[in-house]
């Protein structure tokens, strides 16, 4: 099956930093989301990006589908920013629903 | 809109015994609904797919007879863990296909289920 890889694992911050979380994947997709979990473990789906770029607020994300990867962006970062992000994906022919996740970017900011 | 309800957030039950878990589409239909787990500091892994009117599919690996799933209508689906033991101690997550962005489709997570199995 198709390999999520993300990358760093864990990235520590002040408050008012920028960073950026990579993903990169094994196999063409046809779906591709980007999901911060907070710390009661909710899901919240920041991006829904199979390719090209998307930006929500503080908040980008570019896919480049031909070079198998994705980034989120992240500027000016606040404390409620901290949490896990994950990638996931839908390879080629799989239904739509079965995303694949990566291992998550554990992100803390502090004041 | 787009809301997925899971009910309890919480539970803690003794080993031996059935844990339902309950998975409820607010503001949508859903023929076919995710369930997921996920064990602490670790990524989510996808259970099985549920699907209204018929048969789970689960995924490779995962016991049918101890996770049960039932989908009896368009918006409720339910995970059973039987004969629950600590090693079932996780967080479950159910999904649904909430909203339809450009045309694909965009999966939308409950807030989970914690499970400790005492």
């Amino acid at each position: 099956g198709i390999q999520v890889e993300q990358s760093p694992p864990d990235l520590i911050l002040q408050e008012g930093a920028n960073s950026t979380l990579r993903c990169n994947f094994s196999d063409s997709v046809n779906n591709l989301q980007w999901f911060h979990q907070n710390p009661w473990g909710q899901l919240i789906n920041l991006f829904y990006i199979p390719s090209g770029t998307k930006q929500n607020g503080r908040l980008s994300a570019t896919t480049v589908a031909t070079e198998r990867y994705s980034l989120l962006y992240i500027s000016s970062s606040q404390t409620t920013d901290s949490g896990v992000y994950f990638c996931a994906v839908v390879s080629g022919g799989t239904s739509y629903g079965k995303l694949t996740f990566g291992q998550g970017t554990i992100l803390t900011v502090h004041p | 809109g787009a809301v997925v309800s899971q009910h309890p957030s919480w539970v803690i039950c003794k080993s031996g015994t059935s844990v339902k878990i309950e998975c409820r589409s607010l503001d949508f239909q859903a023929t076919t609904m995710f369930w997921y787990r996920q064990f602490p500091k670790q990524s989510l892994m996808l259970m099985a797919t549920s699907n209204e009117g018929s048969k789970a599919t689960y995924e490779q690996g995962v016991e049918k007879d101890k996770f049960l799933i039932n989908h009896a209508s368009l918006t409720l689906s339910t995970l059973t863990v039987t004969s629950a033991h600590p090693e079932d101690s996780s967080f479950y997550i159910c999904s649904a296909r909430g909203q339809v962005v450009a045309g694909a489709n965009v999966l939308t997570f409950g807030a989970g289920s914690r499970l400790t199995v005492l």
